[in-house]
């Protein structure tokens, strides 16, 4: 069974970068598509990024000049980094496995970040 | 980008229901279209694939159907827990986008 964990800070203060990390468990990070979508509060869910073949990247364009996906494979583990945030970026963080041929079908449960000072 | 619309918005239904949403891609898409559903504090699940491919578990009161630009998503007989928020997502070219949901509500 595979599951996905978010972990990272639930308050960023505006300027900074938000930096949040996706827990693997019953999947290789090396194998598959890995992303990071999110949610805004009453909102649509966006698209932020994956990575894939244990480093290689695709980036929302919106975001793409704030946005760093990486991977430690060590930790079995994958992370988000988003840059100069605003208030616009807080949102329920989520990270998935995928694209895949069935969509993303692994999800982790979510993680509110709130950006405020 | 490619623009995801949905409608209704929201509908309210009754258990045993008939249950039928739409989703519209602002091109053509042609069979890259999945439906996911979401509960309050959960994340989304994944239903349908391909347009019409019934994701492994899935009951099948849900199907799916269209190509191109129109897509529906039928609930063949509302159940108690399918009372959720359902979205299309295109996935034929990035950035993947979702279209704004869909609420089914109790009547």
């Amino acid at each position: 069974q595979v599951q996905l964990q978010e972990s990272g800070p639930g308050l960023v203060k505006p300027s900074e970068t938000l930096s949040l990390t996706c827990t693997v468990s019953g999947d290789s990070i090396s194998s598959d598509y890995w992303s990071w979508i999110r949610q805004p509060p009453g909102k649509r869910l966006e698209w932020i990024g994956y990575i894939y073949n244990s480093g290689s990247t695709n980036y929302n364009p919106s975001l793409k000049s704030r946005v760093i996906i990486s991977v430690d494979t060590s930790k079995n583990q994958f992370s988000l980094n988003l840059s100069s945030v605003t208030a616009a970026d807080t949102a329920i963080y989520y990270c998935a496995r995928g694209p895949t041929r069935s969509g993303l079908d692994y999800w982790g449960q979510g993680t509110l970040v709130t950006v405020s000072s | 980008d490619i623009q995801m619309t949905q409608s209704p918005s929201s509908v309210s239904a009754s258990v045993g229901d008939r249950v039928t949403i739409t989703c519209r891609a602002s091109q053509d898409i042609s069979s890259w279209l999945a439906w996911y559903q979401q509960k309050p504090g959960k994340p989304p699940k994944v239903l349908i694939y391909a347009a019409s491919t019934l994701q492994s578990g899935v009951p099948s009161r849900f199907s799916g159907s269209g190509s191109g630009t129109d897509f529906t998503l039928t609930i063949s007989s509302l159940q108690p827990e399918d009372f959720a928020t359902y979205y299309c997502q295109q996935a034929n070219s990035f950035p993947f986008t979702f279209g704004p949901g869909t609420k089914v509500d109790v009547e």
